[in-house]
């Protein structure tokens, strides 16, 4: 089974913060994305990466930025943390084929406060 | 840009119906579409993905159908049990990217 990890379930920082959230997977995708979810909002994507030190932004990358240094883990930073920035946060992680993209595999979220 | 609605926003039902969940999009040019479930404060777990050619996908009690042309997606749950209650989610892939445009859910309550 795919299995993608988070680095923690629950998380509470104060304005101004360095935040490092973590994502990791374990079955060898070229794919991870970052997307973040808040009530009457849905889920919006933040960055995705499709190889490793590449990145692209999504639709909401303002005051985010990422790191993927290895296959299997892509990182989400906060500068400076805001209380706009308190919500879940989503990873996830696909595979590119020949036949094309496949399924996209989430982790379990982090939910951040930031206080 | 591309807009995803699911309708209803929420629906109860007893426990034995049969149910189905709608999706729409704006933009006919997707790359697949993948149905997800969500319980309460946790990630998704996808259920279904249908390919941009294909119509439809099965999964034991699911049956996810795919009209491109018209932009419309359906969940077909049979045999509905309390086990199913939670959000459905529909995600339709970016056929200039990699990534999902998601619709904000469906929130089923099956009673016992």
């Amino acid at each position: 089974d795919v299995k993608v990890t988070q680095s923690s379930r629950y998380l509470v920082k104060r304005t101004g913060e360095k935040v490092f959230l973590e994502c990791v997977q374990d079955m060898d995708h070229e794919n991870m994305f970052w997307y973040r979810q808040d009530p009457g909002l849905g889920l919006r994507l933040i960055y995705f990466s499709y190889d490793v030190k590449m990145k692209e932004k999504g639709d909401i990358p303002e005051g985010y930025s990422v790191s993927r240094e290895k296959k299997e883990r892509f990182s989400l930073i906060l500068e400076s943390a805001s209380t706009n920035q308190t919500s879940m946060y989503l990873c996830a992680s696909s595979l590119t084929g020949t036949s094309g993209f496949y399924e996209q595999y989430f982790g379990p979220g982090t939910r951040l406060t930031v206080t | 840009k591309q807009e995803v609605t699911q309708i209803p926003a929420a629906l109860s039902v007893p426990e034995g119906e049969n149910l189905v969940l709608n999706c729409s999009f704006t933009d006919s040019a997707i790359y697949n579409l993948q149905w997800f479930r969500q319980d309460p404060g946790k990630g998704l777990t996808s259920l279904l993905l249908i390919q941009s050619s294909q119509r439809e996908q099965t999964s034991g009690r699911l049956n996810a159908s795919l009209d491109k042309s018209s932009g419309r997606s359906t969940l077909y749950i049979a045999a509905s049990q309390p086990g199913d209650s939670a959000t459905y989610l529909c995600a339709v892939g970016r056929n200039s990217g990699y990534a999902l445009n998601f619709g904000k859910g469906t929130s089923l309550l099956v009673t016992p």
